[in-house]
């Protein structure tokens, strides 16, 4: 049964830290690895990694995809206030449109 | 702003009774997804819709139904309602031949 964990479920940082994370996934055919970021409702899209492009940055947020160990990190540097969300991380199996979710990471940054 | 729009924002009925809510894809998008999240079960597929046709199906009970209509809109039927039918419901849209989705605002579903 395709599956997505993530790790850790919460995690608590001062402004200013780096925080990384886990996402580790099984799935049957694997077409892309997603991350999204929910504030107060919406999860919004963040970054997408395939096979072609197993790295992407954006700002202070990066994201690498090891499909050898079907895993993918998430970190966040010089982290601010407006960080604070619930991190998803997501498949997308080839033989369907649907995401899979992981159960998420919930990020406080405090000041 | 994603571009999905999703009606009605909040919804409070009783168990037993039939709602619908409503989702307007992005400019452009074929593909339509249900999604509903709740606390104990966090986000899950639901069913998709492509250009007005049925392309996958999640964990969807066979009380809820959906469809998409020519103007690509899509409505969620949701009937005899329980408690645990209580959620917040999304629906995304996607490019072509795109895996990113984007997600509408929700509607979030109270069931007493």
């Amino acid at each position: 049964e395709d599956k997505v964990v993530q790790s850790p479920l919460s995690l608590v940082v001062h402004e200013g830290d780096t925080v990384t994370l886990n996402c580790s996934y099984e799935v049957t055919n694997f077409r892309s690895l997603l991350w999204y970021k929910q504030e107060k409702k919406a999860p919004t899209f963040l970054f997408m990694l395939t096979s072609s492009g197993i790295e992407k940055k954006s700002g202070r947020l990066s994201s690498i995809l090891d499909k050898k160990e079907l895993f993918s990190i998430l970190n966040i540097t010089a982290t601010q206030t407006g960080d604070s969300a619930i991190y998803l991380c997501a498949n997308s199996p080839s033989n369907t449109g649907k995401l899979i979710f992981g159960q998420g990471t919930t990020l406080q940054v405090k000041p | 702003d994603s571009g999905v729009t999703q009606t009605p924002k909040h919804l409070i009925t009783a168990t037993g009774q039939r709602v619908t809510l409503r989702c307007s894809p992005r400019s452009g998008d074929l593909s339509v997804y249900w999604y509903q999240q709740s606390l104990d079960q966090g986000l899950q597929f639901l069913i998709q819709y492509y250009n007005g046709e049925e392309r996958a199906k999640g964990n969807i009970l066979e009380r809820f139904s959906a469809q998409q209509f020519p103007d690509l809109h899509s409505e969620l039927n949701l009937s005899s309602l329980e408690l645990g039918d209580s959620a917040l419901y999304f629906c995304a849209s996607s490019p072509r031949g795109m895996a990113e989705q984007y997600f509408g605002p929700g509607t979030r579903l109270t069931v007493t």
